[in-house]
């Protein structure tokens, strides 16, 4: 069965410094994609950085990169320079192609605090 | 602004009643997800279109719900006889059909619903 794992409740960091939030996933699948999300206590889901697992080359979004571990089956995030604004809810997700659609699987989310 | 939208924003109601969820996606997204997520945890997939048609419905969707998107536009979903368990938050999505990798899934801000 495919699950994401992300073991880290609730993290803090000091502002302009870098974190990075784990997540592990488990899954049979050659082929896959690796997502990080933030939630704002707004709701709202918003895409951050995505990683498909033929990707050789580790994903960047700006101060957003994902370090990919195919053998380890992890993909963590880390945020460089971290931002008052970063303070949020974030959320590993997979998605699996087989069946032609796009179900994401969600972790349990990590709370970030960022400090001043 | 043209990400995906919801509403009502929040909700709520008394057990027994009915209530009806909107989700405008991204204009030219042909795919449609229904997410539902609980406190402290990751969303939930419910339901997804491609188009007008409903391709899979998870076992979390009990007959009380219902969900559709008449035109391939807009979806709809609805709980009858609402029960305090189904107090959550529930996110729409969308997405293209084409290509798998980075074919990224944009979620709305979320429809708050408290069933008193």
């Amino acid at each position: 069965a495919q699950k994401i794992t992300q073991t880290q409740p609730g993290m803090f960091v000091q502002e302009k410094e870098a974190v990075t939030l784990d997540c592990t996933y488990d899954t049979s699948d050659q082929s896959y994609g690796l997502f990080w999300y933030k939630q704002p206590s707004s709701g709202e889901m918003i895409f951050l950085i995505y990683q498909g697992s033929y990707d050789e080359q580790n994903a960047t979004e700006g101060r957003y990169s994902l370090n990919f571990q195919k053998a380890r089956k992890s993909a963590n995030l880390v945020i460089s320079a971290s931002q008052l604004g970063d303070s949020a809810m974030y959320f590993c997700a997979m998605r699996r192609p087989s069946g032609g659609y796009n179900k994401l699987i969600f972790g349990a989310g990590t709370r970030l605090a960022v400090h001043p | 602004d043209t990400g995906v939208s919801q509403n009502p924003r929040h909700k709520i109601t008394k057990r027994g009643q009915n209530v009806t969820f909107r989700c405008d996606p991204i204009s030219e997204h042909n795919r449609l997800y229904w997410y539902r997520q609980t406190l402290g945890q990751g969303p939930e997939f419910l339901t997804y279109f491609q188009n007008e048609a409903q391709l899979e419905k998870s076992r979390l969707l009990s007959d009380r719900f219902s969900a559709e998107r008449p035109k391939g536009s807009f979806s709809t979903l609805e709980i009858q006889r609402t029960e305090q368990g189904d107090s959550a938050m529930y996110l729409c999505a969308s997405s293209f059909s084409t290509g798998l990798s980075g074919n990224t899934i944009y979620f709305g801000e979320g429809s708050w619903l408290t069933v008193v």
